[in-house]
């Protein structure tokens, strides 16, 4: 159980473009989900926190204006890197929680974004 | 601000020995911990939770240990596997609370010799 899929697993754009990436809660309902960003040799940081059906949290430095997060439903949410630049190839990886007694975070196997 | 601090962040040991990893955070006021691991390129898969309330998680060969008052957390595997190989991440609640997004440690790149 507790099961998160990400799509794309890899993508490339141009620079200028839009890239939209999906983060599905498989078999659970997922009360919150957040958005983190992994650059190579970096540990994860969070981009992001999104609960159904209201407007995203971001954290501080992280531009809310380019990085869209949708949370339209208790089992999606998408974040959409909007006019990517090359400095926004990273590793994007999701995470969801049902909340609970434990608050878990089950962990998507994240999306590689290249900018060229 | 919650920062994780992992030691050693690299560690290279022969198949079969026992190991510790270090993990230790600047704000006690958490109300869980979790440890991860991490294989090249890929997502996270979460190994051990610990609820602030508790000392201690076992998982098969691994132990997970919270001293909250000090700052602390260790991981523990038994009979290190090659299989093992990867880096391990501790993280806990940016604000504390459970609801919160994760801070991570910069983890331990973990290397079992064959």
């Amino acid at each position: 159980g507790a099961v998160v899929s990400q799509h794309p697993s890899w993508v490339i754009c141009k620079s200028g473009t839009s890239v939209k990436i999906e983060c599905r809660s498989l078999d659970f309902q997922a009360t919150t989900m957040f958005w983190y960003r992994q650059f190579p040799k970096q540990s994860l940081m969070l981009m992001a926190t999104s609960n159904e059906g209201s407007k995203a949290t971001y954290e501080q430095g992280v531009e809310k204006d380019k990085f869209l997060i949708n949370h339209a439903s208790l089992t999606l949410s998408t974040l959409t890197v909007t006019s990517a630049h090359p400095e926004d190839s990273s590793f994007y990886i999701c995470s969801a929680s049902a909340g609970g007694f434990d608050y878990e975070q089950y962990f998507g196997p994240g999306t590689r974004l290249t900018v060229t | 601000k919650q920062e994780v601090t992992q030691i050693p962040a690299a560690l290279s040991v022969p198949e079969g020995e026992n190991l510790v990893l270090n993990c230790s955070f600047t704000d006690s006021a958490i109300y869980n911990l979790q440890w991860f691991r991490q294989d090249p390129g890929k997502g996270l898969t979460s190994l051990l939770l610990i609820q602030s309330s508790q000392r201690e998680q076992t998982s098969g060969r691994l132990n997970a240990s919270l001293d909250k008052s000090s700052g602390r957390s260790t991981l523990y595997i038994a009979a290190s596997q090659p299989g093992d190989s990867a880096t391990y991440l501790c993280a806990v609640p940016l604000s504390g609370g459970g609801a919160d997004g994760l801070t991570f440690g910069k983890g331990t790149h973990l290397i079992i010799q064959p």
